[in-house]
């Protein structure tokens, strides 16, 4: 069955390093998205993203975070300058078509900013 | 702007019962995700339903779309069940994003 997978698993980096969260979707869907959950939250929306642009973003999205899929396999997630607060685990998902479709999740990346 | 809420929070069982977690919303919707997610972190898609009922193994899914509320039900639970389970449902309007709920976090005794 084709699954969402997502590279590293885990990533510690020091505040103010830039970090690249990778995400490879499965293969015919359109609709990719990043969702982030801080320990002992709910998980939340990040961003969404459409035929080669954010489609949507949340106020979390700032411009320290950028989405790109450089080829067409990849879905990247970038923050630029990384801060303690960003410590948390971060999921990509894929979906076939709009909110009707089912959405796929990755792993996840527990990313840790020391 | 829809508010997703889940109850219980927590909840022990012991091997073998039925369980029961209820869903609410606040806003009429098309579709609503029920998730799990294991102590490693992992998220599954359970079921995507936007009307009456699905059954997947010993998983069923409800929702009442007028009532706004879905229950996730486990039949003969067994201590591999043990997770969070999560329902997801978008907020509303032209969006594809999900609110999610606090979860559940489920642990079934031997």
């Amino acid at each position: 069955e084709p699954e969402v997978t997502q590279t590293p698993s885990h990533q510690v980096t020091q505040m103010g390093q830039e970090v690249i969260l990778r995400c490879v979707p499965i293969s015919n869907h359109l609709y990719f998205y990043w969702y982030r959950q801080i320990l002992g939250q709910k998980v939340e929306f990040l961003v969404s993203f459409y035929n080669n642009e954010i489609s949507e973003k949340s106020e979390i999205f700032d411009d320290q975070f950028s989405v790109e899929r450089p080829d067409g396999s990849n879905f990247t997630l970038k923050i630029r300058s990384t801060k303690l607060e960003d410590s948390a685990m971060y999921f990509c998902a894929s979906s076939g078509g709009t909110w009707t479709y089912e959405q796929y999740f990755g792993p996840g990346t527990r990313l840790t900013v020391t | 702007k829809n508010e997703v809420e889940q109850s219980p929070q927590n909840l022990t069982a012991q091997e073998g019962e039925f369980i029961t977690i209820n869903c609410s919303y606040s806003v009429g919707i098309s579709a609503l995700h029920w998730l799990q997610q294991h102590p490693g972190g992992g998220i599954v898609s359970l079921f995507m339903l936007s009307s009456g009922k699905k059954k997947h193994g010993r998983l069923i899914a409800t929702i009442n779309i007028q009532e706004k509320h879905s229950s996730l039900h486990i039949t003969a639970s067994h201590p591999r069940d043990s997770a969070v389970y999560i329902c997801a449902a978008p907020p509303g309007g032209a969006t594809n994003k999900l609110i999610f709920g606090t979860g559940t976090l489920l642990a079934v005794q031997p």
